[in-house]
């Protein structure tokens, strides 16, 4: 059974509307991550929560916001989605914070901005 | 700062043949590392991680690893290829802050 789902898999938006990905974990982990993987890069890190203590990475643009309203859920909001913002975009979660151990992964919303 | 290179973006190998895809990395401390492999429109999944235990990891589905503390490297071997294998990997290095990835391997399984 999935243990991180992301919703949308698929969404297209147009220029500057603004989107919003959701992440569900029944995993109960401390930690939830954003990273933004855009075609044949590296996963990039835009954010993360431990519990409800909010981390931005410094070169994470204004335009990706975050809400973690409870345990389970975490929210990736981009406010005026530009051409460059089309990507796959992946939430992970871990138990604690410290990375030793397993990222758990879903299987990622991609984004088309037309 | 820590990184990690991914040496060849892409590797062909010949159902049954040796894989080797290569990673070597830097870090200021001692490194977390880790293989990750991801198939077409999927996640990430772990493979298998090193944290300081044995120098020779083991994994999922036949991969092993072996990190080499002289050569910064911690290379992903599989004896023999399954076509199930194909797919993109990528490794891993922690520094107990974040995990920073490579650029990836995309793995392609010749019949």
């Amino acid at each position: 059974d999935a243990m991180v789902i992301q919703n949308p898999r698929y969404q297209v938006t147009q220029f500057g509307k603004p989107v919003t990905l959701s992440c569900s974990q029944t995993l109960n982990h401390n930690v939830m991550y954003w990273y933004q993987q855009k075609s044949s890069q590296a996963p990039k890190l835009l954010f993360h929560y431990y519990d409800k203590d909010f981390n931005n990475e410094a070169d994470t643009p204004d335009n990706f916001q975050s809400r973690r309203p409870n345990t389970s859920f975490c929210f990736l909001d981009i406010r005026s989605p530009g051409l460059g913002d089309a990507a796959m975009y992946l939430c992970a979660t871990s138990r604690d914070r410290g990375v030793t151990g397993e990222l758990f992964f879903g299987e990622g919303s991609r984004l088309t901005v037309l | 700062a820590q990184s990690v290179t991914q040496l060849g973006s892409h590797v062909s190998v010949s159902e049954g043949a040796l894989v080797l895809l290569r990673c070597n990395y830097s870090s200021s401390v001692p490194p977390y590392l880790f293989w990750y492999v991801q198939y077409p429109n999927q996640g990430l999944q772990l493979l298998l991680k090193y944290t300081s235990a044995a120098t020779l990891v083991k994994g999922i589905n036949g991969f092993e690893a072996e990190f080499k503390k002289s050569e910064t490297s911690f290379h992903l071997t599989k004896p023999s290829a399954h076509m199930s294998d194909a797919a993109e990997y990528f490794c891993a290095v922690s520094d107990l802050e974040k995990l920073t990835f490579g650029t990836g391997t995309r793995l392609t399984i010749i019949p």
